[in-house]
């Protein structure tokens, strides 16, 4: 059973759409980041949430978490090819160093 | 300043046999982690160094297990690999609490 589930698992957009992917727990977590790796290449941090409600904005990226720190949300504006990879959401329980990631979503934006 | 460097990048060995990962991390960072990334079980945490010491561990056998030497660099290694170890093997140092960086990983392949 994952911690932090991921949804949707794939999405196929064409480029200029909207697309908002979701990151869910069960579990508290002190922080939540979110990752995208492309392919033959370790997951790259895109940003840090720390506090319940807060959200962030990276250019067309707007991530979001929750009241109670259970869940978080990446939205995409007007999505472009090069936003194309595998986003992944990560979080630190507590004091604890271990980072957990959720499942992944695979995100292709089509030209 | 230089990212992490994983050697090697790639790597086929046979079951039965064992496996030496290498990483070193950015210079200055003491804490190194590893993962490995499945297709069907996603990422999920192996162990952190930090100073030389284990830090944290995962839900892995003892066939996993790591070093981290004076100089923060950290190596891994799998003994009497299983065609179910076949993976991605990240590795991530961080300075302090929060942000790991990642490095591009060693493709391990078993057959």
């Amino acid at each position: 059973t994952q911690l932090l589930e991921q949804s949707p698992q794939f999405l196929s957009i064409q480029e200029g759409e909207n697309l908002t992917v979701y990151c869910n727990s069960s579990s508290v977590f002190s922080s939540l980041q979110w990752y995208r790796q492309e392919p033959g290449e370790g997951p790259v941090l895109l940003v840090t949430v720390v506090t319940g409600g807060e959200v962030k904005k990276l250019k067309r990226l707007t991530f979001q978490f929750g009241d109670a720190r259970k869940d978080s949300s990446l939205h995409i504006t007007a999505a472009q090819t090069g936003d194309t990879g595998l986003y992944l959401c990560a979080g630190y329980k507590g004091s604890a160093r271990q980072l957990t990631f959720g499942s992944g979503t695979q995100l292709t934006v089509l030209p | 300043k230089a990212g992490v460097t994983q050697t090697p990048r790639y790597l086929i060995k046979t079951r039965g046999q064992q496996v030496t990962l290498s990483c070193s991390p950015i210079s200055g960072h003491r804490s190194v982690s590893w993962y490995q990334q499945t297709p069907g079980q996603g990422l999920q945490f192996l162990f952190e160094y930090f100073s030389e010491t284990q830090r944290n561990k995962g839900n892995f056998p003892g066939r996993f297990s790591g070093r981290q030497f004076s100089n923060s660099r950290s190596e891994m290694n799998v003994s009497t690999l299983e065609l179910g170890d076949s993976a991605l093997y990240l590795c991530a140092s961080a300075w302090g609490q929060e942000t790991q960086y990642f490095g591009p990983g060693t493709r391990l392949l078993v057959l």
